[in-house]
C-alpha cells in the first residue's frame, strides 16, 4: 500500500459524458501527478500540481482538466468522453516539486467509456 | 525528446533462474531512473531508483539494477526468480532540466512470465 488513494476504483460511462476522478496523496506529499495508461499509448504523464498550483503539463487533452485543493487532494475532470478515453488513470504523489523526487502511485481508476 | 526503450515485450523465465530486464534511455540532462512493477489489476509499485552515487542499486524483493551511463542503460536483475515475480515491469526516467518537475517518461513495459 503506497498511501495514495484513488476513487472510484471503476467507472463506466457513456460517450459525451463527464466524470471526475479523485486522488488523495500520501500524508506530507505536496505534489500530485496524473497519468493515463492505455494499451496503445502505454503510460503517459498528463499533469502535475504542487501545493495547489499547476506545475507541469504533459499529453493532456483540452477536454481534460485537473485541480488540487487546499487539503492537497486532487481531481481529474474528463469531459466530452470518447471511446478512446477508456484507460487506467493513475495518480502519484511525491514530497518535492522538482527532481529528483520519488513518485508513489495509487491503485488507479479504470474508466470504461461505452 | 526523452525516450525509454524496453526492448523485450515478453520474457519467460523458469522459477529459480536468473533474470535481466533491459532498459535504455535517451536523455539530454541528468536522468533519474526508476523501475516499477505492476501486478494484474494493481497499481505501480516502486522497486528501486537511481539518483546519483553508487551505480549498482538495491531494491525491494531481491531486485537490483545497474546504471551504465556509457550505454545509457539501467537494467534490472534478480538472481533467482519466484512465481510471485510474474508481473509487468516498467522502466521510467525523470529529468532535471532546470525548469522544474515533469512527469516520468515510461517504457512500454516487459511482461514477465514464470515457468514452473
Amino acid at each position: 500500500d503506497s498511501g495514495v488513494t484513488q476513487t472510484p476504483k471503476h467507472l463506466i460511462t457513456a460517450t459525451g459524458q463527464r466524470v471526475t476522478l479523485r486522488c488523495s496523496p500520501r500524508s506530507g506529499d505536496l505534489s500530485v501527478y496524473w497519468y493515463q495508461q492505455s494499451l496503445d499509448q502505454g503510460l503517459q504523464f498528463l499533469i502535475q500540481y504542487y501545493n495547489g498550483e499547476e506545475r507541469a503539463k504533459g499529453n493532456i487533452l483540452e477536454r481534460f482538466s485537473a485541480q488540487q485543493f487546499p487539503d492537497l487532494h486532487s481531481e481529474l475532470n474528463l469531459s466530452s468522453l470518447e471511446l478512446g478515453d477508456s484507460a487506467l488513470y493513475f495518480c502519484a504523489s511525491s514530497v518535492e516539486q522538482s527532481p529528483p523526487d520519488t513518485q508513489y502511485f495509487g491503485p488507479g481508476t479504470r474508466l470504461t467509456v461505452l | 525528446a526523452q525516450s525509454v526503450t524496453q526492448p523485450d515485450i515478453h520474457i519467460t523465465v523458469s522459477e529459480g533462474a536468473s533474470l535481466e530486464l533491459r532498459c535504455n534511455y535517451s536523455y539530454g540532462a541528468t536522468p533519474y531512473l526508476f523501475w516499477y512493477v505492476q501486478s494484474p489489476g494493481q497499481g505501480l509499485q516502486l522497486l528501486l531508483k537511481y539518483f546519483s552515487g553508487d551505480t549498482l542499486v538495491q531494491g525491494i524483493k531481491g531486485f537490483e539494477a545497474e546504471f551504465k551511463r556509457s550505454q545509457s542503460s539501467f537494467n534490472l536483475r534478480k538472481p533467482s526468480v519466484h512465481w510471485s515475480d510474474a508481473a509487468e515491469y516498467f522502466c521510467a526516467v525523470g529529468e532535471d532540466s532546470g525548469g522544474g518537475a515533469d512527469g516520468l517518461t515510461f517504457g512500454k513495459g516487459t511482461h514477465l512470465i514464470i515457468q514452473p
